[in-house]
């Protein structure tokens, strides 16, 4: 079974300050992705990455960046955190090599609230 | 670029009674792969099924769901509900090697089943 792992799982932070949310996998997959999650909205794309030293934006990148400094490690940045960024934050990982198809694999979840 | 529209907003059902969710798609490629993902509460999402072959019938778990590339549909179903099925469904659909890195979503439907 794939693995995905977030890091910190629950987050308070305070408008203005920056928040990085980390994200480590195991299983050697190429792409990477970071989600969030909004009632009524249901994942919206922030950033995604097929490699190591790549980021590409997603559908709402705009307040984010992202870092991949290796194949398994992808984070999320927010320089300066506002009170709409606060959601629920999935990372995944997916490889279309091996006949996965790229299928997602989901990490726990990172609650984010910015105060 | 690509699209899905499934069944959006909340689903309910008395339980045994069937399920169908709805998932069609748009996209250039002629071979895609269609995925249904399904999210408990308090979970992340976890691939629920998926396919890329022609008129071909994928089960698991009790849904089954085929792929029809003649009508761009993969709907979901199950022939008698339970409780335990109630959870948030995402339809996606994943470009073929040559094809966009990033997945595409539905927006999600929400299925309570009650007793």
């Amino acid at each position: 079974e794939a693995a995905v792992t977030q890091s910190p799982r629950n987050k308070v932070a305070v408008t203005g300050g920056k928040v990085t949310l980390s994200c480590n996998q195991t299983n050697n997959h190429n792409n990477m992705y970071w989600y969030r999650q909004d009632t009524g909205h249901g994942l919206r794309l922030i950033h995604y990455s097929y490699g190591a030293g790549s980021t590409e934006k997603g559908d709402i990148p705009d307040g984010y960046k992202a870092s991949r400094p290796s194949q398994e490690n992808f984070s999320l940045i927010l320089e300066l955190a506002t009170p709409s960024q606060t959601s629920v934050y999935f990372c995944a990982s997916g490889d279309r090599l091996g006949g996965s198809q790229n299928t997602l694999y989901f990490g726990a979840g990172t609650r984010l609230s910015v105060l | 670029g690509d699209s899905v529209t499934q069944t959006e907003g909340l689903v309910t059902l008395t339980e045994g009674l069937p399920v169908m969710l709805n998932c069609t798609y748009q996209t250039i490629y002629s071979n895609p792969f269609l995925f249904w993902y399904v999210q408990h509460l308090n979970e992340s999402p976890r691939l629920l099924l998926k396919s890329f072959t022609d008129n071909k019938r994928t089960e698991h778990q009790g849904f089954h769901a085929t792929l029809h590339k003649s009508s761009s549909s993969f709907h979901l179903q199950k022939s008698s509900a339970q409780l335990s099925d109630s959870a948030l469904y995402y339809c996606a659909l994943s470009d073929p090697p040559g094809g966009n890195y990033k997945p595409t979503f539905g927006k999600g439907t929400s299925l309570v089943v009650h007793p």
